[in-house]
């Protein structure tokens, strides 16, 4: 089965720094997802990305796809209290009936000290 | 906001108990997915319909089951609760499914159940 890998698991950064979150697959990819979630609450979507190269912004967020790799990541510029959260990253994968289902990884929580 | 809702929002039951979650996918959506979130296991597919089918099947339990509406609206029924089943439950949608197709899936608030 589909494994992805967040690092790190945790990371406290000073307002206005740059960070970034890796996540990496055991498989082939097919859609890299990131989501956004306050504990306990809803995911919110950043962004899919879906071919090798592919890279995608958002504001001050921007994720990359290294499908050699078989990996993404979300680098946040400048960053502030607002980007604090947990961040998921999801692959979708093929079953052998052509079902498409996605794998989370454990998620980065993220905190921004003012 | 998602454009998705998650009713209720708060569940509380006992042991042995049977619920159902309710969900109504963004307007234009044909696919629903219901994924569990706990904090061992974290966020875990469940099931997924598209336009009132079965499509994929994940880690749910036999005492779990789904249905999806001619009105695309979907239940998540979870039967004989236990301890362990206290987690969120969320539904996500996206407009369609496929082979070599991925779309966006948008998530719900959330059913935040509670075994006691």
């Amino acid at each position: 089965s589909q494994e992805l890998e967040q690092s790190p698991q945790s990371l406290i950064v000073q307002e206005g720094k740059n960070l970034t979150i890796n996540c990496t697959s055991s498989k082939t990819l097919y859609g890299l997802y990131w989501y956004k979630q306050k504990y306990g609450e809803g995911l919110i979507f950043l962004m899919m990305l879906q071919k090798g190269g592919e890279e995608k912004s958002h504001e001050k967020i921007t994720a990359k796809l290294d499908e050699k790799k078989q990996q993404s990541s979300l680098h946040i510029t400048a960053s502030q209290p607002s980007h604090a959260g947990i961040y998921l990253c999801g692959a979708g994968t093929y079953s052998g009936a052509g079902s498409y289902q996605l794998t989370f990884g454990k998620g980065t929580k993220l905190s921004v000290i003012p | 906001d998602s454009g998705v809702t998650q009713t209720p929002k708060h569940l509380i039951t006992a042991t042995g108990q049977r619920v159902t979650l309710r969900c109504s996918p963004r307007s234009g959506d044909l696919s629903v997915y219901w994924y569990q979130q706990s904090l061992d296991q974290g966020l875990q597919f469940l099931i997924q319909y598209y336009n009132g089918e079965e499509r994929a099947k994940g880690n749910i339990l036999e005492r779990f089951s789904a249905q999806q509406f001619p009105d695309l609206h979907s239940e998540l029924n979870l039967s004989s609760l236990e301890l362990g089943d206290s987690a969120l439950y969320f539904c996500a949608s996206s407009v369609g499914t496929g082979k070599l197709s991925v779309y966006e899936q948008y998530f719900g608030p959330g059913t935040r159940l509670t075994v006691t």
